[in-house]
């Protein structure tokens, strides 16, 4: 069990390209969740689904935003078109109702 | 809307001293309350959950507490080493393990 893990670590894009995030999940876990972590907002949640299925997606910024969950083990984030501001590092989650949340690495955006 | 706040924002202590981080939370209808470490450039491990019926938990020289009645939070640190540096976060769940992040603090524990 490799824990959650994220693709890519790093990725630097101009300013209208798209950009996909990837997490790849352990498995026997419900719920699934994006934060994105800035320093001047710190961590905020932008999606999360349970059982596959998206719950609340009151956090995602604006329509440019938008995630898939395809499987319990793989999901996407993607954002189109990127802009400066969406630069952060975005981390996927899982967990279950009462028990601690597992994190990725976090995947460090920079658009230019 | 649940806010969630950390003091103080940075520490820095000598090792071997014992020091208290401090959480605080506006609305007290919580399901739990995790504490979680990060260090520069990457994740967030869990430290401890407790559940809104708990008091506190232990784990090895960390001990947090819980009153959710007046909506706060400390995570206790027991001798303090140089490792124990990072940012700790501590957040808060209002059902369905949706959590809300304080701003986190800072420690540096000095040789």
């Amino acid at each position: 069990d490799a824990g959650v893990i994220q693709s890519p670590r790093h990725e630097v894009t101009e300013m209208g390209q798209e950009v996909t995030l990837r997490c790849k999940l352990i498995s026997g876990h419900n719920s699934l969740f994006w934060y994105r972590q800035t320093m001047m907002r710190g961590l905020e949640l932008l999606i999360y689904f349970n059982n596959n299925v998206p719950i609340d997606d009151s956090g995602m910024p604006e329509d440019r935003f938008s995630a898939k969950m395809p499987n319990a083990s793989f999901s996407t984030l993607k954002i189109q078109p990127s802009e400066p501001r969406d630069s952060a590092v975005y981390f996927c989650a899982q967990g279950d109702s009462n028990t601690e949340a597992f994190f990725g690495q976090g995947t460090r955006l920079t658009v230019v | 809307k649940q806010e969630v706040t950390q003091i103080p924002a940075a520490l820095s202590v000598p090792e071997g001293e014992n020091l208290v981080l401090n959480c605080s939370f506006t609305d007290s209808a919580i399901y739990n309350l995790q504490w979680f470490r990060q260090d520069p450039g990457k994740g967030l491990t869990s430290l401890l959950l407790i559940q809104s019926s708990q008091r506190e938990q232990t784990s090895g020289r960390l001990n947090a507490s819980l009153d959710k009645s007046s909506g706060r939070s400390t995570l206790y640190i027991a001798a303090s080493q140089p490792g124990d540096s990072a940012t700790y976060l501590c957040a808060v769940s209002g059902g369905g393990n949706k959590l809300t992040f304080g701003t986190g603090t800072q420690l540096k524990v000095e040789l």
